[in-house]
């Protein structure tokens, strides 16, 4: 356990369909990512908060919409994505300043 | 284009043999290196990571940086088959916090 969670771990929704993956973190960090995985290709970033405040946004579409309420809780809120949006999405978290960063066990999507 | 550049393998040794993963980036500016070891199924974990010239040594892992030839790689001296998995080379380009560039991974398989 590296003191990342995230749920749920698997989801299945149909492409007009509205959810949301949630992350949390119990190491004392305050900085949170959201990360891409998809087969044969490496982790993509798609979203940074540092202190609460975003920090980088590497062009997602706007189908995916991360939410930081405070350092220690993540979302990403999903609504009409595409077959090829099915991945594993990790959560990651850091010391702010730091560069280690802790993954959680992801959620698998499958988006039909 | 930042990029990190990883032999996909897969890497097969015996057990008990010295495994050699390597790494490969493009930009000369980076500073900071890390491995993350990911089994199937399962989200990475961070192993090791190296910001100086040279070798850093945990146990049976060795992580050496050589700055000027832009490579980075990792050892894993005694190999066991629980270190069956796929190693991922992240690179920090700087900038803003956290943003780490993955490659694909190697897939290393450790023969009884």
């Amino acid at each position: 356990e590296t003191g990342v969670t995230q749920t749920p771990r698997h989801l299945v929704m149909g492409m007009t369909n509205k959810k949301s993956l949630k992350c949390e973190q119990h190491l004392g960090h305050n900085a949170m990512y959201w990360y891409k995985q998809s087969a044969k290709k490496p982790l993509e970033l798609m979203f940074v908060y540092s202190l609460e405040e975003r920090v980088e946004n590497n062009s997602v579409p706007s189908r995916f919409s991360p939410e930081c309420p405070n350092s220690s809780h993540l979302f990403l809120h999903l609504h009409t994505l595409q077959p090829e949006d099915s991945a594993l999405y990790l959560c990651a978290s850091s010391q702010e300043g730091a560069l280690e960063q802790y993954f959680g066990p992801g959620t698998r999507l499958t988006v039909t | 284009q930042k990029e990190v550049e990883q032999n996909s393998g897969p890497l097969s040794v015996p057990e008990g043999a010295i495994a050699s993963l390597n790494c490969t980036y493009s930009d000369r500016g980076s500073q900071s290196f890390f491995w993350y070891r990911q089994y199937s199924g399962k989200s990475p974990e961070l192993i090791m990571f190296i910001y100086s010239n040279g070798d850093k040594e945990d146990g049976r892992f060795t992580a050496q940086l050589n700055k000027a030839s832009q490579y980075v790689s990792l050892l894993i001296r005694d190999s066991q088959p629980s270190d069956s998995a796929t190693y991922l080379c992240a690179v920090d380009y700087g900038g803003s916090q956290g943003n780490l560039i993955f490659g694909k991974g190697t897939k290393l398989s450790v023969k009884p």
